[in-house]
């Protein structure tokens, strides 16, 4: 079946602690987004590609880092500069068009919590 | 910039009461309109979309209508289950397409038996 993966479903970081979270789909969509998700907040845009090797910004981009080396695959990375990064994140996926119709698919996302 | 506005939870219902959940919007151009639901532990699921005024997204027994004049995509369903249980997002879309999703902070509905 097509989907998104994210792994791990859970992840643990220590102060001063680099950390990966992988998203990878086999939609063939060219667009992905990661998403932030605190209770109460709903979700907030961290960065987005549309294309490989290309990637923006989004509402809360300080703290983290994104690359885009296949089409298939958009890693985030919460640095250590992030001081507040516990919470749920999400990878989501879409078709590019010009039109602002097609929805974005979601993985099950990964919790991040700090020991 | 944009934004959606969504009532706060959590709402609390008995199996097989009419369900709604208001949702408001301010954007710019023409945007597409959706309604996601949460499962507990689980990434958002699509549950229905409304891409122009008047449009009416339906899944599920849930239904909403695109309403311009009124900027509003509230979600309805006639008879709830307790399987409903559940946040539900509404969300938007800007012109262009490219950009992400502009979310509500989400309606956590509770059906009990």
């Amino acid at each position: 079946d097509g989907g998104i993966t994210q792994s791990p479903k859970y992840l643990f970081r220590k102060e001063g602690q680099n950390v990966t979270l992988s998203c990878e789909q086999n939609l063939n969509h060219d667009a992905m987004y990661w998403y932030r998700q605190d209770p109460g907040q709903g979700l907030r845009l961290i960065y987005y590609s549309q294309i490989v090797n290309d990637f923006q910004k989004g509402d809360i981009a300080e703290g983290y880092s994104v690359s885009r080396e296949k089409k298939e695959s958009f890693p985030l990375t919460v640095t250590s500069a992030q001081k507040n990064p516990t919470a749920f994140y999400l990878c989501a996926s879409s078709m590019l068009t010009l039109a602002s119709n097609q929805p974005q698919h979601f993985g099950d996302g990964t919790r991040l919590s700090i020991l | 910039g944009d934004s959606v506005t969504q009532m706060e939870g959590p709402v609390t219902l008995s199996e097989e009461a009419f369900l709604t959940i208001n949702c408001t919007y301010t954007a710019t151009g023409y945007p597409s309109l959706f309604w996601y639901v949460q499962y507990p532990g689980e990434g958002l699921q699509l549950l229905l979309k409304a891409t122009k005024a008047d449009d009416k997204g339906s899944n599920k027994g849930f239904e909403a209508t695109y309403r311009k004049e009124t900027t509003s995509f509230h979600l309805e369903k006639g008879s709830v289950q307790v399987s409903d249980s559940a946040v539900y997002f509404c969300a938007l879309r800007g012109g262009g397409g490219a950009d992400g999703l502009t979310f509500g902070k989400g309606t956590h509905l509770i059906i009990q038996p």
